[in-house]
């Protein structure tokens, strides 16, 4: 069972305010992911990161940013949010299994709400 | 490049009926596959996967095959609950691409009446 981490769960926002979106996993996983989930469901990356002061644009352009100081802590920021940035928000971590096969775990998501 | 192709839901079963979502995939190299689930309000789950052709996934009752003739990966259970409705997604990681990053589905709605 993975223990990956995401706070908070539900966050209702005014337009313009910075907010940050926390992701903590206690697996030692080295590569860590940021998933924007729209509302037909389709997962899109919007960032990812292979270990400490390491971090990737994913996919879908995003207006957010993202840190790796520590293995364990990948957080997402919003510097000036808006309703178009109104998703879920899943934040995954993965290892190399047997074989080398990378097994993802997600966090529970953070439901993001941009009036 | 690297897709998954998933059928389109939503699919409404009655309880204790067969199961099958439909998964397709390409790829250019020997890709890992998988299935997760992702009930209400919650993140995905991995239900099962398989990391090579003919490598046949299990977990709670549900089983996937890897078929690289075919290139499908397609989810079935003989006998479904209403506790099994939830989105199930398809995926692939293609390690041999050079990334270490996922390729999902578009997610397949699943919706079971007592």
């Amino acid at each position: 069972e993975a223990d990956i981490y995401q706070t908070p769960r539900y966050l209702v926002i005014g337009t313009g305010k910075k907010i940050t979106l926390e992701c903590s996993q206690t697996m030692g996983h080295d590569k860590m992911y940021w998933y924007q989930q729209d509302p037909g469901m389709e997962l899109h990356l919007i960032h990812y990161s292979y270990g400490v002061n390491s971090t990737e644009k994913g996919d879908l352009s995003s207006e957010s940013t993202v840190s790796r100081i520590r293995t364990e802590h990948f957080p997402l920021t919003l510097e000036s949010a808006r309703p178009s940035h109104t998703s879920q928000y899943l934040c995954a971590s993965s290892e190399p299994g047997r074989g080398q096969v990378e097994t993802q775990y997600f966090g529970p998501g953070t439901r993001l709400l941009v009036l | 490049g690297d897709s998954v192709t998933q059928m389109e839901g939503p699919v409404t079963l009655s309880e204790e009926a067969f199961l099958t979502i439909n998964c397709t995939y390409t790829a250019t190299g020997y890709p890992s596959l998988f299935w997760y689930v992702q009930y209400p309000g919650e993140g995905l789950q991995l239900l099962l996967k398989a990391t090579k052709a003919d490598d046949k996934g299990s977990n709670k009752g549900f089983e996937a095959t890897y078929r690289k003739e075919t290139t499908s990966f397609h989810l079935e259970k003989g006998s479904v609950q209403v506790s099994d409705s939830a989105v199930y997604f398809c995926a692939l990681s293609d390690r041999t691409s050079g990334t270490y990053k996922y390729i999902f589905g578009t997610g397949t709605r699943l919706k079971v009446l007592a």
